[in-house]
């Protein structure tokens, strides 16, 4: 089977400049997160959809940071105009359930996409 | 909210040492425990997981975790270390009816020969 894709797996853009991360999940899996991983910390969620609704948006930058997941499979995270301190790494996770079940489901993570901004 | 703190950012310890990572958590509602570890360029794994039921949990490569409710503890332990577990540990939580994650910072596990 295989795992969460995530591309690119690094990226160095100067701030103020845009840039877009993409994921695929693993098949038929309802849930999808992104994270923010800043070096040295854990990751932190940022967006978590449940088929093509977003179910949690409350840490995301809504000023600068935006998601969607089209027809409820893969994603995109864009962030628009990058600051400093958005340099870290975006981890994509998907679990399989969905619906009012699913709250025990393991999530499984991609290998992240590197973000650099100078 | 809930909120998870790991006491440890690096624990050297040699190979065959025993090890135990601690993870503490705070939360108003029932959670449930997560262990994740993350070897360098790689993805999170989920080692372990408690969701009810035996307040000890066995994972993978011979990790087991000990849920404590009165300490508010999921430590993290291995017998015996061995060079290739070398990585980066964390703890997480998700509030029962919730699925997203809370992380804790994370704990690195250097094993030495």
């Amino acid at each position: 089977e295989a795992g969460v894709a995530q591309s690119p797996r690094y990226k160095i853009i100067e701030k103020r400049q845009s840039v877009a991360f993409w994921c695929n999940p693993i098949s038929g899996h309802a849930t999808l997160y992104w994270y923010q991983q800043i070096l040295g910390q854990g990751p932190k969620l940022l967006i978590q959809f449940q088929n093509n609704g977003v179910v949690d948006d409350s840490q995301l930058p809504k000023d600068r940071f935006s998601a969607e997941r089209l027809k409820g499979v893969d994603s995109t995270l864009k962030i628009q105009p990058a600051k400093l301190e958005d340099s870290a790494v975006y981890l994509c996770a998907s679990s399989p359930g969905g619906g009012a079940g699913g709250y025990t489901d393991t999530q499984y993570f991609g290998p992240g996409t590197r973000l650099t901004v100078l | 909210a809930q909120s998870v703190t790991q006491l440890d950012s690096q624990v050297p310890v040699f190979e065959e040492a025993p090890v135990e990572l601690r993870c503490n958590y705070s939360s108003s509602v029932s959670v449930y425990l997560f262990w994740y570890v993350q070897y360098p360029n790689q993805g999170l794994q989920l080692l372990l997981k408690y969701l009810s039921g035996s307040t000890l949990v066995k994972g993978i490569n011979g990790f087991e975790a000990e849920f404590n409710k009165s300490q508010t503890s999921f430590h993290l332990r291995k017998p015996s270390v061995h060079i290739s577990d070398t990585a980066e540990y964390f703890c997480a939580v998700s509030e029962k009816g919730r699925r997203a994650l809370t992380f804790g910072s994370g704990t690195r596990l250097q094993v030495q020969p």
